[in-house]
């Protein structure tokens, strides 16, 4: 099926230990975000990529890693889990907005649960 | 004060109810209003799309905007159960690279 995919759908990890979200899409988008839901907060994003080999900062990047090397995965790393970190994580993707342009609304993955002991 | 802002509800309405869900927003730069509704456990998918004042209908869904007030709309006709879910608005800031501000979502159950 066509879409974004996201793996794990759980996990648990304690504190200070790293791990990797994985994201895939087969959509040929170019743009990949990552975000994270918490209760009471909307959805806010981490990092985002326009093409391979091209990331950057989203509004909340501080604890989180990219990268992007091509079309197809955006994998999100955290290197050492902190408890505020518990969050749900949601990739999401869409065909690259021109800037200035007209935006491009995205289509997310299932996300991945994450809590941090 | 949040930029966008949404009653999180929970909301309850008989099969056949027309719902009315709404947000307020904070900044005129924003463009670009979206709705998306989220299922228990997924991701959210989207429903409306819309960047002008006014109203844009798909079958039983209709999105309102209204700029000078700084207010949006979605309605839905008819509500059956399979609209249970939670429905974020979504707000897209000019100044930004798809900068999307999200509301917190309303919870929404539709009762048989």
């Amino acid at each position: 099926n066509a879409g974004v995919t996201q793996t794990p759908k759980f996990h648990i990890l304690k504190t200070g230990q790293s791990m990797t979200l994985q994201c895939a899409q087969d959509m040929n988008h170019g743009y990949l975000s990552w975000y994270r839901q918490d209760p009471g907060m909307g959805l806010r994003r981490i990092h985002y990529s326009v093409a391979a080999g091209i990331t950057d900062k989203g509004e909340v990047p501080d604890g989180y890693n990219v990268s992007r090397s091509n079309t197809e995965d955006f994998p999100l790393r955290l290197e050492s889990a902190a408890p505020s970190q518990t969050s749900v994580y949601f990739c999401a993707s869409s065909y690259t907005p021109v800037k200035g342009a007209q935006n491009q609304p995205q289509h997310f993955g299932d996300g991945t649960r994450l809590s941090i002991l | 004060q949040k930029e966008v802002e949404q009653d999180p509800g929970p909301l309850s309405v008989p099969e056949g109810a027309i719902v009315s869900l709404n947000c307020t927003y904070s900044n005129s730069a924003f463009q670009y209003f979206m709705w998306y509704r989220q299922y228990s456990r997924k991701g959210p998918e989207l429903l409306m799309y819309t960047y002008s004042s006014g109203n844009k209908e798909d079958g039983r869904f209709t999105a309102q905007v209204d700029k000078s007030s700084k207010y949006i709309s979605l309605f839905i006709r008819d509500s059956q159960p399979s609209d249970s879910a939670t429905y974020l608005c979504a707000i897209v800031n000019s100044g930004g690279y798809q900068k999307v501000t999200f509301g917190i979502g309303t919870k929404l159950q539709v009762i048989p």
